[in-house]
């Protein structure tokens, strides 16, 4: 069983296009996120969801868009895309922790991860 | 927000002891220091949490010091299957509001 899943592994695709990338969970989590990871390894969050509501947004083109039709699925839609967006992205979930001082963590699950190249 | 700073890469040989410092100077109250491994062509997977002091179990250690502006991540007698890039982050756990903001990471070479 896949925790964290993404479709597709690969996409390759021309400036300008519109594309998406899927992520499901079965974990029954509450929070799923999307990172994007550059070629120098840096790993940087771009959404995160939570029952259906973003609460983190980082600085990201708004070509960008997150869809949630439910709390298992947080795909990731790109419009007009440049050469730039050229990168792995990851999909995570977690299950936010308890109250602070509980002993409970809060582990982010991350998928295979999809690599986008622009031509 | 807790920028974090790590080595770009360690290398190491089969059976020693690897520790990985961390440094977060600007770390918060409620940010809790998390560290994940990532193999090639796959996602970044938890490897150990702390909120300070000492926290072990059955793959690594974490050591934070009492002022929390730095940790490190001990794992023992390394194999090469360890060969990896290990991320710190800092955030807190209940993550309402907060930034999740991974280190450079640390790209470890195990050698037999």
């Amino acid at each position: 069983d896949t925790a964290v899943s993404q479709t597709p592994k690969y996409l390759v695709t021309q400036m300008g296009n519109d594309k998406s990338i899927k992520c499901e969970q079965n974990l029954g989590h509450d929070t799923m996120y999307w990172y994007k990871q550059d070629s120098k390894k840096f790993l940087k969050i771009m959404f995160s969801y939570n029952n259906k509501e973003l609460i983190i947004n980082e600085t990201v083109p708004n070509r960008f868009s997150p869809k949630s039709p439910d709390k298992a699925h947080l795909n990731l839609h790109i419009n007009s895309l440049e050469l730039g967006d050229s990168a792995v992205y990851f999909c995570a979930s977690s299950q936010l922790a308890g109250l602070a001082g509980d002993d409970s963590y809060n582990e982010q699950f991350f998928g295979p991860g999809t690599r986008l190249t622009v031509l | 927000l807790a920028k974090t700073t790590q080595p770009i890469s360690m290398d190491s040989y089969e059976g020693q002891e690897v520790n990985i410092t961390c440094s977060h100077n600007n770390i918060a109250t409620n940010d809790y220091i998390t560290w994940y491994q990532q193999f090639p062509s796959q996602g970044p997977r938890f490897i150990i949490q702390g909120y300070k002091t000492k926290v072990t179990n059955e793959v690594a250690s974490l050591f934070i010091p009492a002022d929390r502006k730095s940790s490190t991540l001990s794992l023992p007698r390394v194999s090469l299957s360890d060969t990896a890039v290990y991320y710190c982050l800092v955030a807190p756990i209940y993550n309402q509001g907060g930034k999740l903001i991974f280190g450079q990471g640390t790209e470890l070479s195990v050698k037999p």
